[in-house]
């Protein structure tokens, strides 16, 4: 299984540039969430869904929007990239049982200059 | 709102020797999970914990959760070289998953 896959690994983007980071789980899960770690910090939720059509703030939304059409994906939008939202981005899932272990993708390494 | 927060933030010890981290967080939630993030990866769950007085142990590591406390513990034993990592902590409430800033270790020959 892939478990959870993030594209791209890499990007740099220029100040008010937009973008969107992919996600995309094949473990069936009905819980996602995007959390960015900045360097030596640890991780703040962006935004979270509980199933498909169904998405909420997290800890960090602003700058960000999250859509979730279907079970398997949960792209993460930034709009009018800014210095402030340099970071490593990670998509994880779960299944939302009780025990709620999260699976990470290998995560986004984004810089906007 | 939900605070979970970590001591140390930074941890150097010997190989050999005996530390614990500490998790502490504010909310009555009864889930608690311990991750383990090596450098330039991703976070791999380490302890599942969802319950008050739940104890779990792999290898070196010991993880356990006191609710009335609002307390984790990861307990290292015999450290050894491959157990330097950033170790964080996450509290699940609801369906919102706050994470600790996490625990530099680093084991030393």
């Amino acid at each position: 299984n892939a478990g959870v896959t993030q594209t791209p690994k890499f990007r740099i983007l220029k100040i008010g540039q937009s973008m969107t980071l992919q996600c995309t789980q094949d473990m069936n899960h009905n819980y996602m969430y995007w959390y960015r770690q900045d360097p030596g910090m640890g991780l703040k939720l962006i935004y979270y869904s509980v199933g498909a059509g169904i998405t909420d703030k997290g800890e960090v939304p602003n700058g960000y929007n999250v859509s979730r059409s279907t079970t398997e994906d949960f792209p993460l939008r930034l709009e009018l990239a800014a210095p402030s939202q340099t970071s490593v981005y990670f998509c994880a899932s779960s299944s939302g049982s009780k025990g709620r272990k999260l699976f990470f993708g290998s995560g986004t390494q984004l810089s906007v200059l | 709102e939900l605070k979970v927060e970590q001591n140390p933030l930074f941890l150097s010890m010997q190989e050999g020797k005996n530390y614990t981290i500490y998790c502490n967080y504010s909310t009555t939630s009864d889930r608690l999970y311990w991750y383990r993030q090596d450098p330039g990866k991703s976070l791999e769950s380490l302890f599942v914990l969802l319950s008050n007085g739940a104890v779990k142990q792999e290898g070196r590591l010991m993880a356990s959760l006191d609710t009335k406390a609002r307390l984790s513990t990861l307990h290292i034993t015999a450290a050894v070289h491959d157990l330097s990592a950033t170790y964080f902590c996450a509290v699940d409430e609801d369906n919102d998953m706050r994470f600790g800033a996490g625990t530099r270790l680093t084991v030393k020959p």
